[in-house]
């Protein structure tokens, strides 16, 4: 069974700190690496899917970067806002016939005014 | 991209009973999957649903417990049976993920058993 780790659990910055999360895994045998963000009642929506070693995205304020030598992702956040607040899952696409996805146990971000 | 209705959204359910959860996707697609997220815990999969044939449970997880029915490309639903109370948790029904792309989600039903 893949464990993958998120770190911190829980996280609390002001608005306006950029602050960044760490998703770890022991192997590099999966065919994707997913980001998602999942706000208290609403369905989790994804910020990034990436493939490549060495893989780097955006989106606005956001940023994902991917290391399958060293088994580790990191999201990003500039200059976060209240609006950030939510739990940022990591998952893994494995290289099963559907791909099924293995998550991690979420960072909790709560940003205040 | 797809767009997945889940209904309930919550409910507060007795213990013994059951209580089944309803997916409805906005276009055709060729597997589904069931979620739980128990408290403190990750998303873990408790079954791939394909249309047309028995639904694949995880290790851990069994049909007379968790029964799916996945009558057409568009729709599925999970039956949690005999209910206690440590199934209560979030689930979620997905589709896509596969081949480098994003997977799409309901938007969970947390149930809790008294």
């Amino acid at each position: 069974i893949l464990n993958v780790e998120q770190s911190p659990q829980s996280l609390h910055v002001q608005e306006g700190d950029s602050t960044n999360f760490t998703c770890s895994f022991p192997s590099s045998n999966f065919y994707a690496l997913h980001w998602y963000r999942w706000e208290t009642a609403k369905s989790p929506e994804a910020l990034f899917v990436m493939t490549l070693n060495g893989d780097e995205k955006k989106k606005g304020r956001i940023s994902a970067t991917l290391n399958t030598k060293e088994g580790y992702s990191y999201l990003y956040i500039k200059g976060s806002q209240p609006e950030d607040s939510a739990t940022y899952l990591c998952a893994l696409a494995m290289n099963t016939g559907f791909q099924k996805l293995v998550f991690g146990t979420g960072t909790r971000l709560l940003v205040s005014p | 991209s797809a767009v997945i209705s889940q209904k309930p959204s919550r409910d507060i359910c007795q213990r013994g009973t059951s209580l089944t959860i309803q997916c409805q996707v906005d276009s055709q697609v060729t597997m589904m999957f069931w979620y739980r997220q128990q408290p403190g815990q990750s998303l873990t999969l408790i079954a791939t649903a394909n249309q047309g044939s028995e639904a694949t449970y995880e290790s851990g997880f069994v049909i007379d417990k968790f029964p799916i029915s996945r009558p057409n490309l568009t729709f599925s639903t999970l039956t949690v049976s005999n209910l206690s109370p440590e199934d209560s948790s979030i689930y979620l029904c997905s589709a896509g993920g596969g081949g480098g792309t994003e997977a799409f989600f309901g938007q969970g039903t947390r149930l809790t058993v008294v």
